[in-house]
């Protein structure tokens, strides 16, 4: 049973827009969220978390915002690049654990020069 | 900047062979981690690993084994490759007290 899900495959924006990639969980007990960059043939990069505590998290253009009443998250790039173009993973962990992260399957988002 | 160095980019392999697949970290991280990612299935945690000699099943553990000696050295071992293990083997890393993992460049495995 998929904990977390991104339920859009693939999102296309031009250069220059805002892209927003949504990311949904199940599990309450989550309390820390993380996105991920992952481009074809490479490992993940790290990319911005966001702790249950705060509903809000900026780092130049990337902004996550967390909506725990909805169990939603989503990831803000403004303006989009073409340099974005790349799988967005989604993860989350709960506290107390062995730091394990559960993942959504990703969201290929594609900038349009 | 954390490095996390997978052995081999691209390993061919014959169905029985006995394949090991290693990742050294060089930041002293407590945990490492073992995925492998498939096309429509995501990240899939196969072993995690929180101290040397310590070892947990992830979600899929079918068909491999896990060692870690050093603290900086965790390796995946396939007993006997099957075709399914066709995949990319991801190793990650990350400090005992922060859940942010780094992560390898992966490791294409492709067993005929």
């Amino acid at each position: 049973d998929q904990q977390v899900k991104q339920n859009s495959p693939s999102l296309s924006v031009q250069e220059g827009r805002i892209s927003i990639l949504n990311c949904d969980y199940t599990n309450s007990m989550f309390d820390y969220f993380l996105w991920y960059k992952k481009y074809p043939a490479e490992g993940p990069t790290f990319l911005i978390s966001i702790s249950s505590i705060k509903d809000k998290n900026e780092d130049g253009r990337f902004t996550v915002f967390l909506n725990k009443s909805a169990k939603h998250l989503s990831l803000h790039i403004v303006p989009s690049q073409p340099g974005d173009s790349a799988v967005y993973l989604c993860a989350a962990s709960t506290q107390g654990g062995s730091e394990k992260l559960v993942f959504g399957k990703g969201t290929k988002l594609t900038v349009n020069p | 900047d954390v490095k996390v160095t997978q052995s081999s980019r691209y390993l061919v392999k014959r169905t029985g062979e006995k394949v090991f697949l290693e990742c050294v970290q060089d930041m002293d991280h407590e945990n490492m981690f073992w995925y492998r990612q498939d096309p429509g299935l995501g990240l899939r945690l196969i072993y995690f690993s929180y101290d040397v000699k310590m070892k947990e099943k992830g979600d899929i553990p079918e068909g491999y084994s896990v060692s870690r000696e050093k603290k900086e050295r965790f390796s995946l071992i396939l007993e006997s490759a099957s075709t399914n293990q066709t995949s990319m083997y991801l190793c990650a890393s990350s400090s005992g007290d922060r859940y942010i993992q780094y992560f390898g460049a992966g490791t294409r495995l492709s067993v005929l």
